[in-house]
């Protein structure tokens, strides 16, 4: 049981160049999520998806674009990399209610991304 | 004002000492609040999950939340060099959208 797996691990761009970041959990989970992780700031939402066929802007949506191709799967695009983009990226998922007692969520190992 | 607030620390306690760790909300109808643990260079990883008023307890660990006063805190008793980390409190808002703290760092000395 893998639980959310996230590619690449690193990888390193240059300004303006374009890149997916995948992310895939095998949880059966109706939500998944994406971060941003820079230092002192915690984590930061991106995106979310509170279902298959849904996606919300989160905190810093700003530059970026995501996909939730099923329910497994929810990739992030940069369209145009910028150095600011520079951090770690993780993906979560959970069985999420959207009221009530909702359940916590399970990340995967990250993706650090740099942006030259 | 940040929608959930925690001291970036750092906290440092002796080995064997009780280690307290505080966080604020924002969102009056938050109901679902959770503490990770976060290792340097690792992913976060679920601690606890609290929900109702009061205490919950969860072997070295107890999750405290007042609704009214909108605080939630963490207790590591017994604390051992391992329980070095971030701990990042969670606060679930408007359903399906969960916002972290920065994160308080925690030092345990041997």
């Amino acid at each position: 049981n893998a639980g959310v797996t996230q590619t690449p691990k690193f990888q390193v761009l240059k300004t303006g160049q374009s890149m997916t970041l995948q992310c895939a959990q095998d949880m059966n989970h109706n939500s998944m999520y994406w971060y941003r992780q820079d230092p002192g700031m915690g984590l930061r939402l991106i995106y979310y998806s509170a279902s298959e066929g849904t996606t919300d802007k989160g905190e810093v949506p700003n530059g970026y674009n995501v996909s939730r191709l099923n329910k497994r799967e929810f990739s992030l695009r940069l369209e145009s990399a910028a150095p600011s983009q520079t951090s770690v990226y993780f993906c979560a998922s959970s069985e999420a209610r959207g009221q009530g007692r909702n359940q916590p969520q399970h990340f995967g190992d990250g993706t650090r991304l740099s942006i030259l | 004002q940040k929608e959930v607030e925690q001291n970036s620390g750092p906290l440092s306690v002796p080995e064997g000492a009780i280690a307290s760790l505080n966080c604020t909300y924002s969102d009056r109808g938050s109901q679902s609040f959770f503490w990770y643990r976060q290792y340097s260079g690792k992913s976060p990883e679920l601690i606890m999950s609290i929900y109702s008023n009061g205490d919950k307890e969860d072997g070295r660990f107890t999750a405290q939340l007042n609704k009214a006063s909108q605080y939630v805190s963490l207790l590591i008793r017994d604390s051992q060099p391992s329980d070095s980390a971030t701990y990042l409190c969670a606060v679930m808002v408007g359903g399906f959208k969960t916002i972290f703290g920065a994160g308080t760092r925690l030092f345990v000395k041997a």
